[in-house]
């Protein structure tokens, strides 16, 4: 596939489990993004990748929350012992390039997260 | 913080309608986009407009910008049932050349009645 792929698609923890989410973004794509979509605070940004590194950082929510990307492809966003406020979509999206209002943005279809 | 705002919040109109969805923002911005989520779906971009354009033609869709007001629109021309879906403004914010990603607002709800 050509798209922005994200698993799992749906998850359920309990709270205080550590769970992973995956993003392969387009191939080529060298910036990466993290959103995250939830009903009362809507897409709230949490993180960018040029390449391999995190410039910007500054949304992350709390220290139980972080992310890496290898090779400057895939990315994963770790939760650290989950919250049920943890609960919520979480969206990733590449471009072409870094800057976020310059390029569109493809997203992926999200990992629904369900904190027990 | 929301950067973004549309208005309204929701929208029914019958389909062959025209749609008008607004956005007004806080900072100076780049440039303003507007994207697409249909329900249980990913956001879709729609049309990206630059801080130095004041309107930009896609297809059915027609965004204008006014950076003096900082507000922006997005009107759907001729409207169809497919076109039901959720619309958001994305803004990047200037941060002296940082790159951060995007500022959604909390979007608008269109449904185009048949």
């Amino acid at each position: 596939g050509a798209g922005v792929s994200q698993s799992p698609s749906n998850k359920v923890t309990e709270k205080g489990k550590d769970v992973e989410l995956r993003c392969d973004p387009i191939s080529g794509h060298t910036a990466l993004y993290w959103y995250r979509q939830s009903l009362g605070q809507g897409l709230e940004f949490l993180i960018y990748f040029q390449g391999n590194s995190a410039p910007d950082k500054s949304g992350l929510p709390s220290d139980r929350f972080s992310a890496e990307r290898t090779g400057g492809s895939v990315s994963t966003l770790t939760i650290q012992r989950t919250q049920q406020e943890d609960s919520a979509v979480y969206l990733c999206a590449s471009s072409l390039g870094g800057g976020a209002g310059y390029n569109e943005q493809f997203f992926g279809p999200g990992t629904r997260l369900t904190v027990l | 913080s929301q950067q973004g705002e549309e208005d309204p919040q929701a929208l029914s109109i019958q389909e062959g309608e025209n749609a008008t969805m607004n956005c007004s923002y806080k900072t100076s911005i780049n440039n303003l986009q507007w994207y697409r989520q249909n329900s249980g779906r990913g956001l879709v971009h729609l049309i990206l407009i630059r801080s130095n354009e004041r309107e930009k033609h896609s297809g059915r869709l027609r965004v204008t910008l006014d950076t003096s007001k900082k507000s922006s629109s997005l009107l759907i021309t001729a409207s169809r049932a497919a076109d039901t879906a959720s619309y958001f403004c994305a803004t990047d914010v200037r941060s002296g050349g940082g790159a951060d990603g995007l500022t959604f607002g909390k979007g608008t709800h269109l449904i185009i009645q048949p």
